[in-house]
């Protein structure tokens, strides 16, 4: 049962335009949301985070949507670099004794050609 | 400050095995937890610790356990090794408390032949 879904498996971009890398999920008890880049060889490193009680995030270039209604989230990047390439991954935590058990999707694989 | 260190880089194991994974948390973090990542996949939690208790755990069989010491570094064990179990493990530290801002080791890759 996959409670976190990435559908696009990956994502190319000319730099400079705007990146959108997309995430559902199916659990409502999911309260906070994150997003994570990962390059080759590394660990996930941390990018962003949003609570279920906001519906946007805003930090330097990119930017998490929340649509809760329809259990959607993304990610915005603008504008894309090619050093932005990289597996995407989103995750999602929920509250009391599941909080900070992260659930992730499969990863985007984001290329931003210069 | 030095991130999060694991060890081994790289292991080969045969069907039936055990194997010990290490991690060395980020200064000042008392909580780590531990993910599997199959090829192709998202990391999946296989359990948290916090003081040396744990803290949590994911949908993993018993064969996998873990420990962490009071100076916060920790153990993944994997006992029974099976064809399924060749992942990247990764693990990951955080301050109390904030459990949603865990930093990543950059993984040990083990392959169970």
């Amino acid at each position: 049962d996959q409670q976190v879904k990435q559908n696009s498996p990956s994502l190319s971009v000319q730099e400079g335009r705007i990146s959108i890398l997309n995430c559902d999920y199916t659990n409502s008890m999911f309260d906070y949301f994150l997003w994570y880049k990962k390059y080759p060889a590394e660990g996930p490193t941390f990018l962003i985070s949003i609570s279920s009680i906001k519906d946007k995030n805003e930090d330097g270039r990119f930017t998490v949507f929340l649509n809760k209604s329809a259990k959607h989230l993304s990610l915005h990047i603008v504008p894309s670099q090619p050093g932005d390439s990289a597996v995407y991954f989103c995750a999602a935590s929920g509250s009391g004794t599941s909080y900070g058990k992260l659930t992730f999707g499969q990863g985007t694989i984001l290329t931003v050609h210069p | 400050e030095t991130g999060v260190t694991q060890s081994p880089t790289h292991l080969i194991k045969t069907r039936g095995q055990q194997v010990t994974l290490r991690c060395s948390s980020q200064s000042g973090h008392n909580t780590v937890s531990w993910y599997q990542q199959a090829l192709g996949q998202g990391p999946q939690f296989i359990f948290q610790y916090y003081r040396e208790e744990e803290n949590g755990r994911g949908n993993f069989p018993p064969r996998f356990s873990g420990l962490q010491f009071p100076n916060y570094s920790s153990e993944l064990n994997v006992n029974a090794l099976e064809l399924d179990d060749s992942a990247l493990y990764l693990c990951a530290s955080n301050e109390r408390g904030k459990y949603n801002e865990q930093f990543f080791g950059p993984g040990t890759r083990l392959t169970v032949l």
